[in-house]
């Protein structure tokens, strides 16, 4: 089976950075992805990671270590509009090529 | 508007009644993908097309859901004698065989009374 780690809130204030964590366990691993996802909102896509590293992506970086089943987001320059739910998915081949999310942390920024 | 668009955005219904909602996903992506998603949690996966091909199927809650694509175009997720338990917001999703990166719609609200 597959298990996939976030936590479930975070906040953070409003100019500051703030790092997302997400541990997961897996089979037939081929990749990471970052979601958005406003409240009543679809998620939107945020970043996808398959090799060892980090991604940046304007104020969104994304890092992953493969051996240690572990990824995190980092958001700097923290808006109030970055307040939303970041969910954690892995894709993997050995299941139906299908996603599997995270239950999602609910990030909340403050003035 | 060329992203991904589901219909109804809400449907309420009564337990026992059947439920059909539809999903017209980007129009060159071959994949379609229908989630489930509670409050609080994140979306969970059901099934998936691949043009009119369902490829994977063994996810559906229960045989009361069944999901079609017949033209490889638009695709339908139907809920026979609903229940309150199948009160859940359901997503839809399109992709390219060749990218991973999906692109969500906005969802059908279901309520169940």
């Amino acid at each position: 089976g597959q298990n996939i780690d976030q936590p479930t809130e975070m906040t953070a204030t409003e100019g500051a950075i703030v790092q997302i964590n997400c541990t997961y366990q897996t089979s037939g691993f081929n990749g990471l992805f970052w979601y958005q996802q406003h409240a009543g909102e679809a998620p939107t896509f945020l970043s996808y990671n398959v090799l060892d590293g980090l991604e940046e992506k304007g104020r969104f970086s994304s890092f992953l270590s493969r051996s240690k089943g572990y990824s995190y987001l980092l958001l700097k320059e923290l808006q109030m509009k970055d307040s939303a739910s970041y969910l954690c998915a892995v894709w993997n081949n050995n299941a139906g090529n299908m996603l599997t999310f995270g239950g999602g942390t609910r990030l909340m920024v403050k003035p | 508007d060329t992203g991904v668009s589901q219909d109804p955005r809400h449907k309420i219904t009564k337990r026992g009644q059947n439920v059909t909602f539809r999903c017209d996903p980007i129009s060159e992506h071959n994949r379609l993908y229908w989630y489930r998603q509670t409050l609080g949690q994140g979306p969970e996966f059901l099934t998936y097309f691949q043009n009119e091909a369902q490829l994977e199927k063994s996810r559906l809650l229960s045989d009361r859901f069944s999901a079609e694509r017949p033209k490889g175009s638009f695709s339908t997720l139907e809920i026979q004698r609903t229940e309150q338990g199948d009160s859940a917001m359901y997503l839809c999703a399109s992709s390219l065989v060749e990218r991973l990166e999906q692109f969500f719609g906005p969802g059908t609200r279901l309520t169940v009374l």
